[in-house]
């Protein structure tokens, strides 16, 4: 079956500070990826969809400039977190769907990726 | 907007018990539905996905229900084990779109 990968699994950065954010489909191309934030004990919530070679669309709430997309490849999405703050902490995970085969499967998930700053 | 909820928040039963969870949904011009397991600071594995033509779909102990018409679902699962406990999450593909819609999830505790 498709799979997604998400690097890191978790990240510990100082206040101020970058950080990058991998989710790549290992088996099949992916046009469309998307990322999700998830605070403890809550549900996901969507934070925007990453195009291949476009830009990518943001949910409403979602500060563009702190949370870049780069969907360069059909294998390749990343999530810069900008400027991290401590509210910045949480849970993040991205989903893909394989085109090729959209009416049998759903949509696959990386295993996420913790951030803590501090 | 869609809004998706799930009943009970939290559950717990001993082992080999079947038990059901719950999903519903506000709007049902829906694509198809999409049952998760999430185990604690993981990410999502996919359990069963039912296109709205289905009624159900099965896998193993499990057996997922869709009924579009009344924006239900249900997760049954039979015979639980302790390897169950998690976090069960459904979701939604609205009709002419591409993302999902979570449920806010049921905290399944299998107790041995």
């Amino acid at each position: 079956g498709a799979v997604v990968s998400q690097h890191p699994s978790w990240v510990i950065c100082k206040s101020g500070t970058s950080v990058k954010i991998e989710c790549r489909s290992l088996d099949f191309q992916a046009t469309t990826m998307f990322w999700y934030r998830q605070f403890p004990k809550q549900s996901l919530m969507l934070m925007a969809t990453s195009n291949e070679g476009s830009k990518a669309t943001y949910e409403q709430g979602v500060e563009k400039d702190k949370f870049l997309i780069n969907h360069a490849s059909l294998t390749l999405s990343t999530l810069t977190v900008t400027s991290a703050h401590p509210e910045d902490s949480s849970f993040y995970i991205c989903s893909a769907r394989d085109g090729s085969r959209r009416s049998r499967d759903g949509y696959t998930f990386g295993s996420g990726t913790r951030l803590t700053v501090v | 907007k869609q809004e998706v909820t799930q009943i009970p928040a939290a559950l717990s039963v001993p082992e080999g018990e079947n038990l059901v969870l719950n999903c519903s949904f506000t709007d049902s011009a829906i694509y198809n539905l999409q049952w998760f397991r999430q185990d604690p600071g993981k990410g999502l594995t996919s359990l069963l996905l039912i296109q709205s033509s289905q009624r159900e779909q099965t896998s193993g102990r499990l057996n997922a229900s869709l009924d579009k018409s009344s924006g239900r679902s249900t997760l049954y699962i039979a015979a639980s084990q302790p390897g169950d406990s998690a976090t069960y999450l459904c979701a939604v593909v609205q009709t002419g779109a591409n993302n999902l819609f979570f449920g806010t999830g049921t905290r399944l505790t299998v107790i041995p």
